[in-house]
């Protein structure tokens, strides 16, 4: 059974700082690429990140290149979201999910149940 | 830029069809995912008209020129939810969402 589950969410000032982690379990980690989806409270979903399988390539929205950063670790299954420079407009649920890719397509099938980020001061 | 109205009503037991607009979106894949509240999505079509294992036969999707289209038939209470479409731009490499609709039996 897949599973895939968000930490590391907090209340963060502007112009902070903060690491999310997500670890998946259920699937084969290494043959599977990795992404993230943020949702602001009463909005709907924006698409963040999303890595290759070996990490070699990796694609940011807009709204956050520059300042996030993803990475991952296939020794120990886990997908991380480095975010610095935050502000208000950050302030989101942040879903980790496992990506189905190909030559054509790249959805989501699993996603874990989300990690909330506030900036505020 | 997907475009999805932003609600839908539908009594229990009728169809809904929620449609999702974008350019070029015939050429694309379009992907459906609903979220109940306080919920995290969960993929309903992949693929435009592929239905996972574990979604109801009542769940199906289809693609006419610009225009996808999620239907939902026989609608029920618990299907209340938001619902979005999704595509990716194979020219950018970067995944889009509609705006999603937001489905009331009622």
């Amino acid at each position: 059974q897949v599973q895939v589950v968000e930490s590391g969410g907090a209340l963060v000032n502007p112009g902070g700082s903060l690491r999310l982690s997500c670890a998946a379990s259920g699937f084969t980690f290494s043959d599977f690429y990795m992404g993230w989806i943020r949702q602001a409270p009463g909005r709907g979903l924006e698409w963040i990140s999303y890595m290759s399988s070996s990490g070699s390539t990796i694609f940011y929205a807009d709204s956050v290149k520059g300042r996030f950063i993803i990475s991952r670790d296939n020794a120990e299954n886990t997908v991380s979201l480095q975010m610095n420079s935050l502000g208000a407009e950050d302030t989101a649920v942040y879903y980790c999910a496992r990506a189905y890719y190909d030559a054509a397509n790249v959805y989501f099938p699993d996603w874990g149940r989300g990690t909330l980020v506030t900036v505020s001061s | 830029v997907l475009t999805q109205p932003p609600s839908l009503s539908v009594a229990p037991g009728q169809t809904a069809r929620i449609i999702c607009g974008g350019n070029d979106i015939g050429s694309k894949s379009v992907h459906w995912y609903q979220q109940k509240p306080g919920q995290a999505p969960v993929l309903v079509v992949f693929e435009n008209s592929h239905r996972p294992s574990d979604i109801p036969e009542r769940f199906s999707g289809s693609k006419a020129g610009n225009t996808a289209t999620l239907t939902i038939s026989r609608v029920e209470v618990d299907d209340e939810a938001d619902y979005y479409c999704q595509v990716w731009d194979t020219a950018s490499d970067h995944v889009v969402f509609g705006g999603g609709t937001k489905l009331t039996a009622l």
